[in-house]
């Protein structure tokens, strides 16, 4: 079946700093390439998404990059604020329109 | 506008008696979705439908089944809700054109009692 693992699965950073969380998927046919952030109590909100024809995608301090040979893609956060402190998902849709999570990394900015 | 509605938010069932969750959708969208989520874990996929085609993952416990009447709705019934079947059960929804997000409801917490 499908396989989906994160790396790290958990990441503390100073305020500030920069935040990176990779994405390693198995399925060759995953089309599209999300990052959920989930924080506690709530539903996965989506903050950015990569599609497989385009390398990089970059949204303020957010920015998404996929390597479809190797089969991952990564969360690039820059300048992280207390207020990004939460868990985040990567959950890329495989054949069929399947969706599975990763298993999470959860990310700690320390004012 | 909510999109993916579930009900209940919050749902309390005794141990052993069958429950069922809601969840529709405005979309039009022709996938949706259940998922588990337990306490500090990743969403679990439970089912899909793709269109009206229904797939249950190799690991979803024979307790737990779905039903899709139409596009708009589907429910999850849990035939006799356990201990371990505490947990937030997440609906999403997405259209089937590839390379597109899915939208969440915003869960339903079952506490078994």
């Amino acid at each position: 079946g499908e396989n989906v693992e994160q790396h790290p699965s958990t990441l503390s950073v100073q305020e500030g700093d920069s935040a990176v969380i990779k994405c390693t998927y198995s399925d060759s046919a995953s089309n599209y390439f999300p990052w959920y952030k989930q924080e506690l109590g709530k539903r996965p909100q989506l903050i950015i998404d990569i599609r497989s024809n385009v390398g990089e995608k970059k949204d303020q301090r957010i920015a998404v990059t996929l390597n479809k040979t190797a089969k991952h893609f990564s969360l690039h956060i820059t300048e992280t604020q207390p207020e990004d402190s939460a868990v985040y998902f990567c959950a890329p849709k495989t054949s069929y329109d399947k969706v599975i999570f990763g298993p999470g990394t959860s990310l700690s900015v320390i004012p | 506008d909510a999109m993916v509605i579930q009900n209940p938010r919050y749902q309390v069932t005794q141990f052993g008696k069958p429950v069922t969750l809601s969840c529709s959708q405005t979309l039009n969208h022709n996938v949706m979705y259940w998922y588990q989520q337990k306490s500090s874990q990743a969403p679990k996929l439970l089912f899909h439908y793709y269109d009206k085609d229904f797939n249950n993952e190799a690991d979803t416990p024979d307790n737990f089944q779905s039903r899709r009447p139409n596009t708009s709705f589907c429910f999850l019934d849990i035939r006799s809700p356990g201990l371990g079947d505490a947990a937030m059960y997440l609906c999403a929804t997405s259209s089937d054109r590839g390379g597109t997000e899915a939208f969440f409801g915003q869960g339903t917490r079952l506490t078994v009692v």
